[in-house]
This record gives structure tokens, sequence and C-alpha cells, in this order.
């Protein structure tokens, strides 16, 4: 089983509606949790940041997080084409900088105008 | 404020030579994040450096090796290159105080024939 678990999608959702993005994971020890963005030939932009369990919102997402189902979620709400990239989870144990952060495989979204 | 960046932007190899992949962090960054992207799927972390010296490596072979100058640049170099090689590297870096918030490059992508 790997560590962080991601579908791949592609996911096709109209434009306006609400995206649901989701990643699993099986270390129990991993406690903050990132969200990034990477459009197509860049590299990946951070978009959310969170510890532990709970929900942070920035804007148009919300990311939350469920330690004790070992799931985590982004919501983009009011979703735009220019919301159209892969969405990557990924997370760490510590809040260290030589702590190794895991990425899932990343989920495909295209928003259709 | 120059994001982090990457050079070169392309890379054609054949099968055996090696490559030298460079890399500048953002201004007030010292740390610096290897990872390789396979097509299709989430980033791979090879090692960190910081204080000019490998901190964490992840599970790549001893083909794959670094280097940080006192400037915080960093180089990646892999000899004898595979087919498998083949994929986009990423180099993301981290301020002193921000822990484990990466920020990325756009990326090399090697291609390997």
């Amino acid at each position: 089983q790997k560590e962080v678990e991601q579908d791949p999608g592609p996911l096709s959702v109209p434009e306006g509606a609400i995206v649901s993005l989701n990643c699993t994971y099986s270390n129990s020890a991993f406690q903050y949790f990132m969200w990034y963005r990477q459009y197509s030939r860049k590299g990946p932009e951070l978009l959310m940041y969170t510890y532990s369990s709970g929900n942070k919102e920035d804007g148009r997402f919300t990311a939350q997080v469920d330690k004790s189902s070992k799931y985590i979620s982004l919501f983009i709400r009011d979703s735009q084409p220019s919301d159209s990239a892969t969405y990557l989870c990924a997370m760490s144990e510590v809040r260290a900088r030589d702590d190794k952060i895991i990425f899932g495989k990343g989920t495909r979204l295209h928003i259709l105008p | 404020d120059a994001g982090v960046t990457q050079s070169p932007t392309h890379l054609i190899k054949t099968r055996g030579q090696q490559v030298t992949l460079r890399c500048s962090p953002k201004s007030g960054h010292d740390t610096v994040s290897w990872y390789q992207q396979a097509l299709g799927q989430g980033p791979q972390f090879i090692f960190q450096y910081y204080e000019e010296e490998e901190r964490q490596r992840g599970n790549f072979p001893d083909r794959f090796s670094g280097h940080q100058f006192p400037n915080y640049s960093s180089e990646l170099n892999v000899n004898a290159l595979l087919l498998g090689d083949s994929a986009l590297y990423l180099c993301a870096s981290t301020h002193p105080s921000s822990y484990n918030e990466q920020f990325f490059g756009p990326g090399t992508r090697l291609t390997v024939l």
C-alpha cells in the first residue's frame, strides 16, 4: 500500500461548480498536510498548508483534514477555467525543514467553460 | 524577487551519459530539495541540502549525487543514465524560518534516448 493515495482523474466539471479533491494516507504520523497546484510544464505551487485535523479556508479554497479517517480534501468553490491543473496532495510528519514531504500522484482537473 | 530558477529547461541525453542540472533558490532561502517527477506521477524526493551538506535522501541509487554551494545554489548530477531516468527534475527551496514550506522551480525536463 502506497503511503499516499490520490485518484489521478481526470476530473471534468462545469464552470462554477464546487470541486472536491481527495487523498487518503496510511502513515498515522503525518501531521502536516499541503495542497499544491501544478499547471502543465510548470513546477508545483503551494496552495494550502494545514496542521492536524480541521478546516482551513483561503478565498475559494478550503482544505479539510480528518486524521481519524486518514483522509484529506480540497474544495474549490465557484470553479474557473483557470483552475484547470493537476492538484497534488502532500504530507509530512514534522514541521522541520529536513523532514521529507511525500506527494500523491496528483489529480488532473478540467473546468469546462 | 526572482523565484526558484533551474537550468537548463530541457535536456536530451543518451543512455550511459552523465548530466548536471542546476538550481538557484529564492532569495533568502538556504535549503534546496530535489525531486524527480515521472509523467503522470507525483514528485519523488531525491535528496535535500542545507549548510552545503546532504541532510536527507530518498530511495534513489548512488548514481544520483548533488552539491550545494556557499551561495545556496545546488547541482544534481546523474551518472550512467538509464531510459527510466527520463522525467521532470524539480528543485524546491525553503526559507530557514519556514520549516518545510517549499517553493518549486519550473523544472528541467530530461529525456534519455
